[in-house]
């Protein structure tokens, strides 16, 4: 069965505090693993797109990373605005056509 | 330029009566997907539609739930006779053909008492 685990489900740092985010999944097919980051009472707002092992892709603070089993968000020297949760999700080609697979996400806390 | 809209923001209704959750995608995009979002769960897939077709309605309960993509107009999806467990936050996302990446409007929460 196609399943995606993001660890750990929360984590809080200070600012300044470089950490990783994981996001371990499974399933028949990778067509793209995407990360999402979520503030309170909104929408996902899309991160990053990765397609294959070994693509990585960076965004101001935050680095992407793909394996064949895993996806890593790399958070540098973080700053309070920073805190939200981020969501992994991958779209497959088994069953759910392009619908997308998210896990239940890691809740980043950032202190002053 | 503007974003994926969903209306109303939010949406209260009483047992047993109809919700419609309203859904204008990102301009130039022409694929919509839904997705319900339960407290302390995470995004589960209901629908994915083109104008005029369901393309996959594999996330969606087999009752009382549908959606459509008109030619002209937003996506619609509607809940008949909704009860409490229906109470969630809705979201829609849309993607330009061709791409998997999917942008999220802001949702609609639905609260049924």
């Amino acid at each position: 069965e196609d399943q995606v685990t993001q660890s750990p489900e929360a984590l809080r740092l200070q600012e300044g505090e470089s950490s990783s985010l994981n996001c371990s999944y499974t399933v028949s097919g990778l067509r793209g693993l995407f990360w999402y980051r979520q503030d309170p009472g909104k929408g996902p707002e899309f991160l990053f797109t990765l397609y294959s092992a070994g693509e990585e892709k960076e965004k101001e603070r935050l680095k992407a990373t793909l394996t064949k089993k895993e996806s890593f968000l790399h958070i540098t020297a973080p700053k309070p605005e920073d805190s939200a949760t981020y969501l992994c999700a991958f779209s497959g080609s088994g069953g759910g056509a392009d619908g997308l697979t998210f896990g239940k996400g890691t809740h980043l806390i950032i202190q002053p | 330029n503007a974003g994926v809209m969903q209306n109303p923001r939010h949406l209260v209704r009483r047992r047993g009566q109809e919700a419609r959750l309203r859904c204008s995608p990102m301009k130039g995009h022409s694929h919509v997907y839904w997705y319900r979002q339960l407290p302390e769960e995470g995004l589960k897939f209901m629908v994915y539609l083109q104008k005029e077709n369901i393309i996959d309605e594999s996330g969606m309960p087999k009752e009382r739930f549908s959606a459509e993509f008109p030619k002209e107009g937003p996506s619609i999806l509607r809940i008949q006779q909704v009860v409490r467990g229906d109470s969630a936050a809705y979201f829609c996302a849309s993607s330009p053909s061709g791409t998997h990446e999917q942008y999220f409007g802001p949702g609609t929460r639905l609260t049924v008492t």
